[in-house]
């Protein structure tokens, strides 16, 4: 069975300010994770994913993830937010050999201020 | 390319109802997965289904099924329902194992 935390239901952050979103996860089998973004009243959006080789993965607006196996954590990074990026985040994992099942985190609300 | 789309978007029922919802996956796309959203319980994973069969199923009581037709579109069924069923209900689409895309959604309303 996997589990996965993100450790902050909700982070305020002004605009132009890094930020971090953080996500653990705990599983007994390879995984594969992801990010998903959710603005309201609409579904999931893909953010960004690892798979496989290089532990940063980057997205095409300026998100980046690190997966570090040791610590079983894949947090979600940004240096500069913009009030665009306000949305709710979504960490997920999914077992490699068993199909499109994804354990979901609680997501983490990200508010963007001027 | 068209994305996921669901059918309806919003729909209201009693206790005791039952609903069908139905999902159309991306052209080319033979999984399709079902989850559910509410704002106590957070995403959690309903079934999937790959060419017709149901290949994982969450822990959800038997009143929660599903099919799979063979043109890879998909229905989930809520026999019963009852006030907690309240919910967004997602349906997600993907080739292979590594990604899935989703729909906007159901919101379906028990009163």
């Amino acid at each position: 069975a996997q589990s996965v935390t993100q450790l902050d239901s909700q982070v305020p952050v002004f605009e132009e300010a890094p930020v971090e979103l953080r996500c653990n996860y705990s599983s007994s089998v390879s995984v594969y994770l992801f990010w998903y973004v959710q603005y309201p009243n609409q579904g999931l959006q893909l953010l960004l994913k690892y798979l496989s080789g290089s532990t940063l993965v980057e997205s095409i607006n300026g998100f980046e993830a690190e997966f570090n196996k040791s610590q079983t954590s894949f947090h979600l990074r940004k240096p500069s937010v913009h009030i665009s990026d306000t949305a709710e985040y979504f960490c997920a994992v999914s077992d490699r050999n068993a199909g499109n099942m994804l354990t979901f985190g609680g997501g983490t609300r990200l508010m963007v201020k001027p | 390319k068209a994305g996921v789309t669901q059918t309806p978007r919003y729909l209201i029922k009693t206790r005791g109802q039952q609903v069908t919802l139905s999902c159309s996956p991306i052209s080319g796309h033979r999984s399709v997965s079902w989850y559910q959203q509410t704002p106590g319980q957070g995403l959690q994973f309903l079934f999937e289904y790959f060419s017709e069969t149901q290949r994982n199923k969450g822990n959800f009581p038997g009143r929660f099924s599903g099919r799979q037709f063979s043109n890879s579109r998909s229905e989930m069924n809520v026999s019963t329902l009852e006030l907690g069923d309240s919910a967004l209900y997602l349906c997600a689409s993907g080739r292979g194992y590594n990604e899935q895309f989703f729909g906007p959604g159901t919101r379906l309303t028990v009163l």
